[in-house]
């Protein structure tokens, strides 16, 4: 069985510092696929990033970059320069399977809320 | 390009009721999916196709229905409405199932009263 694991429920910034949101992952997969997606306050799922279990290399996009290391199953956020826009619920999640078994269906974190203060 | 489409918005049903939620996407997308996602919790998967014709049950089936008669078109009906029923529902497609993103739509956020 596959489990996404986010270990904060809330965090909460002030503008402009920078905030880390942890993910840690289990499958029994050798081909698998993480994502984070954004849920702001108007409620729609907002993709972020794709990362794929043969790609460890560390990704930045803006003030947006991800950490993957498969050697601890985690799949870190990093936010620089936090704006009150980045206010959200961020999932984490992974779609697993050799062959595209998975269909694509995906295992959802509980989410982090984060909040930020201007 | 509206995407992924679900109505209703909003819908309160009282216990024992039925309603069908409606999603639409234009994408072209074979694969589509239901999720639920509770109060301070992720999302769940409900039901998911892989094509017009054929779908299936995920991880909380129990008190839902789907068909898939066109690629378009995914509603999810539920049968007999329970206050467990209370969730916001999202609709998803993705083009490939497997290492493309999934799409969601704006939601549908229902009560059982």
């Amino acid at each position: 069985a596959q489990k996404v694991t986010q270990a904060q429920t809330e965090i909460s910034v002030v503008e402009k510092e920078d905030v880390t949101l942890d993910c840690v992952y289990e499958t029994r997969d050798t081909t698998y696929y993480l994502f984070w997606y954004k849920q702001p306050p108007s409620g729609e799922l907002v993709f972020l990033i794709r990362r794929n279990s043969f790609d460890e290399q560390n990704e930045i996009s803006g003030r947006y970059s991800w950490n993957f290391q498969k050697s601890t199953s985690s799949f870190n956020f990093t936010i620089t320069a936090s704006q009150v826009v980045d206010s959200a619920v961020y999932f984490c999640a992974l779609s697993g399977g050799a062959g595209g078994t998975s269909y694509g269906k995906l295992t959802f974190g509980q989410g982090t809320i984060l909040t930020v203060h201007p | 390009n509206a995407g992924v489409t679900q109505t209703p918005k909003f819908r309160i049903l009282k216990i024992g009721q039925s309603m069908t939620l409606q999603c639409t996407q234009d994408m072209n997308h074979n694969y589509m999916y239901w999720y639920r996602q509770d109060p301070g919790m992720g999302l769940k998967l409900i039901y998911y196709s892989v094509g017009a014709g054929i779908t299936d049950k995920g991880e909380v089936p129990n008190g839902y229905n789907v068909s898939r008669s066109t690629t378009e078109d995914f509603p999810l009906r539920l049968e007999l409405a329970a206050p467990s029923q209370t969730s916001v529902y999202f609709c998803a497609s993705s083009y490939s199932g497997f290492y493309t993103e999934a799409f969601f739509g704006q939601g549908t956020r229902l009560t059982v009263v």
